[in-house]
């Protein structure tokens, strides 16, 4: 398994600022993903944090808007940038460990845009 | 597009009681459901999977039953407690891949 530490848990912030959300995990892992939960909807994938390289953002992200760092295999950051209240959400960071089908979650960081 | 559906958002079950979680899915080629479980202020946690290839999986108190040919699965708790109150996120993915497909969850309560 894997325990992720995940923070800010929680924040509220002025529209048009921007917001970075730490992720780090106990051990290295070569696959880390970044999770938006909006209020009554699914967990959506935002991107695949890759090591050494850009990460890989899904149909509807680009990395304007979610700037990813991945410096090493037990760490990436996700800014959330330029907000307005429409990104208030649920932002979870998530690892895949190699053999196993399951995926850990951290604690996650609930934003509030005002 | 949504790929993997849960159509009700809660469910209310007397605790000793059967609780059951639908959840329905569009792509055939996903080859393995899982379900999460989510507390309040806490991330998902994995709580049982099975693979396409089964229609039933069994775990303790919990069971996912698996149908292919209506493209829907289940997840059964049996007996219900109160500690089971949760959120529950149906989720399906692809062999060899790291993608996971969520549903909207379903918020269970389990009353005492």
């Amino acid at each position: 398994s894997a325990v992720i530490s995940q923070k800010p848990s929680r924040d509220i912030c002025q529209r048009g600022t921007s917001l970075t959300i730490q992720c780090q995990v106990d051990s290295q892992v070569t696959m880390m993903f970044w999770y938006r939960q909006q209020p009554g909807q699914s967990l959506t994938l935002i991107a695949t944090a890759n090591q050494g390289s850009e990460a890989t953002y899904e149909s509807g992200f680009v990395i304007d808007k979610f700037p990813i760092s991945r410096p090493n295999l037990t760490f990436s950051t996700l800014t959330v940038s330029n907000m307005s209240p429409e990104d208030s959400s649920i932002y979870l960071c998530s690892v895949a460990l190699q053999g196993l089908t399951e995926a850990f979650f951290g604690q996650g960081t609930r934003l509030t845009v005002v | 597009d949504q790929q993997v559906k849960q159509n009700s958002p809660s469910l209310s079950v007397q605790e000793g009681r059967i609780s059951i979680l639908n959840c329905d899915y569009t792509n055939s080629m996903f080859d393995y459901f899982l379900w999460y479980k989510k507390y309040p202020a806490e991330g998902p946690t994995f709580l049982i999977s099975i693979s396409s290839i089964k229609d039933k999986n069994e775990d303790g108190r919990f069971t996912v039953f698996l149908n292919k040919s209506a493209k829907h699965l289940s997840l059964h708790i049996v007996p219900s407690q109160p500690g089971d109150s949760a959120v529950y996120f149906c989720a399906a993915k692809k062999a060899g891949g790291f993608k996971t497909i969520f549903g909207a969850g379903t918020r269970l309560f389990v009353k005492a």
